[in-house]
């Protein structure tokens, strides 16, 4: 099993609709949950963080982390063509400088 | 909006040859870090680097690669003798003290082709 899954796509979705992104992780280590959106030929660029279980809202982004099941999503409401990008989520455990472990991605495309 | 630089943008080399790639972290951050992203594949973490010395390396981080803190202001990622699987993109980041794990501040990349 991959420590961190997350379905690559691609994902096309209408302007205006909901999106959900998500990731399965095995690893009970991991304490801190982020989202990063890479655009392309670009570095990734933090988008949400999360610290343990819990929901976390940023104006249209919301970021869900279960660590019963192992499980983060990413929403995005109103999306928009800007919000087309690769959105990896990436984890860590405890402390100061921990490694980041990323997922895949999910290619996504926003239809004007 | 104080960033993450990287030169070389995109760097062509023969197997076998040394290649630097240069990194000019955010100005007050004190860790930082080298990921590698291999066309397709997911980010991979090779090195953090943390009060002048390594703190963490994977498996990928052989005898082949160091690190550098030159001078105050830039980070160098060393290649000694390139393979064909180093090509990749290479990003640095950092990360303040104030951040939390997984906070970091990502460069635009170096492209590293390897013939």
């Amino acid at each position: 099993q991959k420590e961190v899954e997350q379905d690559p796509g691609p994902l096309s979705v209408p302007e205006g609709a909901i999106v959900s992104l998500n990731c399965t992780y095995s690893n009970s280590a991991f304490q801190y949950f982020m989202w990063y959106r890479q655009y392309s030929r670009k570095g990734p660029e933090l988008l949400m963080y999360t610290y343990s279980s819990g929901n976390k809202e940023d104006g249209r982004f919301t970021a869900q982390v279960d660590k019963s099941s192992k499980y983060i999503s990413l929403f995005i409401r109103d999306s928009q063509p800007s919000d087309s990008a690769t959105y990896l989520c990436a984890m860590s455990g405890n402390f100061g400088n921990e490694k980041l472990t990323f997922g895949t991605g999910t290619r996504l495309t926003i239809i004007p | 909006e104080p960033e993450v630089t990287q030169t070389p943008s995109h760097q062509v080399t023969q197997m076998g040859q040394e290649v630097i790639l240069r990194c000019v972290p955010i100005s007050n951050h004190l860790y930082f870090y080298w990921y590698r992203q291999i066309l397709g594949q997911k980010v991979e973490f090779l090195v953090s680097f943390y009060n002048n010395e390594i703190s963490e390396k994977s498996e990928i981080f052989d005898d082949q690669f160091s690190v550098e803190r030159p001078d105050g202001s830039n980070f160098t990622l060393k290649i000694r003798s390139t393979k064909l699987e180093d090509s990749a993109m290479y990003f640095c980041a950092s990360r303040s003290t104030r951040g939390a794990a997984g906070e970091l501040f990502f460069g635009e990349g170096s492209r590293l082709t390897v013939l």
